[in-house]
């Protein structure tokens, strides 16, 4: 099976704009998760999406959205970017509902300038 | 709030070492318990989970994990490592209750030197 994919891999984007990541996770997997990664505060959960509805949210500001397709590819998108939304942005999935174990695909770099 | 701590921020081992790195969390009800590493240049993979059963759980390349409920504890070890276990490891739950989300700790940065 094919792992999780994500799109793009790298991406610069200046302060103010905003920025649509894509997620396609492996197959039959109906969960996906995203996690912001950097080297200050480490490992942080954005969302979840589970048949796509949004079932969990991390403590992100608004700018910070997202959304899953029927056929489980989900997106987020960050609107009005700053600085410190630099970072590698992950996208995990999994085949079960709750609990279970994730694959986490390769993440897409995010640099604001 | 719910947390993971992880004490060991930077580890070094020459080769054929035993590894241990401390994970503790912050929860009181069912939790299912990870190690995830991530070698360089590369994106994280599962090591060993703990869902329920037998509080001792081995996982891939020769890790294995003791679930220790009373201390909070999800301690990770290895009896010899090579230096191909180079990697950040990162301990990680999910609570209790309809969700996958994962609540990592800060990681341990492992360099086995040879």
């Amino acid at each position: 099976k094919a792992g999780v994919t994500q799109t793009p891999r790298y991406l610069i984007k200046t302060r103010g704009q905003q920025v649509t990541l894509s997620c396609s996770p492996i197959s039959g997997h109906r969960s996906v998760s995203w996690y912001q990664q950097t080297p200050g505060q480490g490992l942080q959960f954005l969302f979840e999406y589970f048949s796509e509805t949004q079932r969990n949210k991390g403590n992100f500001p608004g700018r910070f959205s997202g959304r899953q397709f029927s056929n489980s590819r989900s997106e987020m998108n960050v609107s009005t970017l700053e600085l410190g939304d630099s970072a590698l942005y992950l996208c995990a999935s999994s085949v079960l509902g709750q609990g279970g174990e994730q694959y986490f695909g390769p993440g897409t770099r995010l640099t604001v300038t | 709030a719910q947390s993971v701590s992880q004490h060991n921020h930077h580890v070094i081992l020459s080769e054929a070492a035993s590894l241990e790195l401390g994970c503790n969390y912050s929860y009181g009800g069912t939790v299912n318990l990870f190690w995830y590493v991530q070698y360089p240049g590369q994106h994280l993979q599962l090591l060993l989970k703990y869902f329920s059963g037998d509080p001792l759980v081995k996982g891939i390349k020769g890790f294995e994990a003791e679930f220790i409920k009373s201390k909070f504890s999800f301690n990770l070890r290895k009896p010899s490592v090579q230096w191909s276990d180079t990697a950040e490891y990162f301990c990680a739950v999910t609570p209790g209750g309809a969700t996958n989300k994962l609540i990592f700790g800060t990681g341990t940065l492992l360099a086995v030197q040879p």
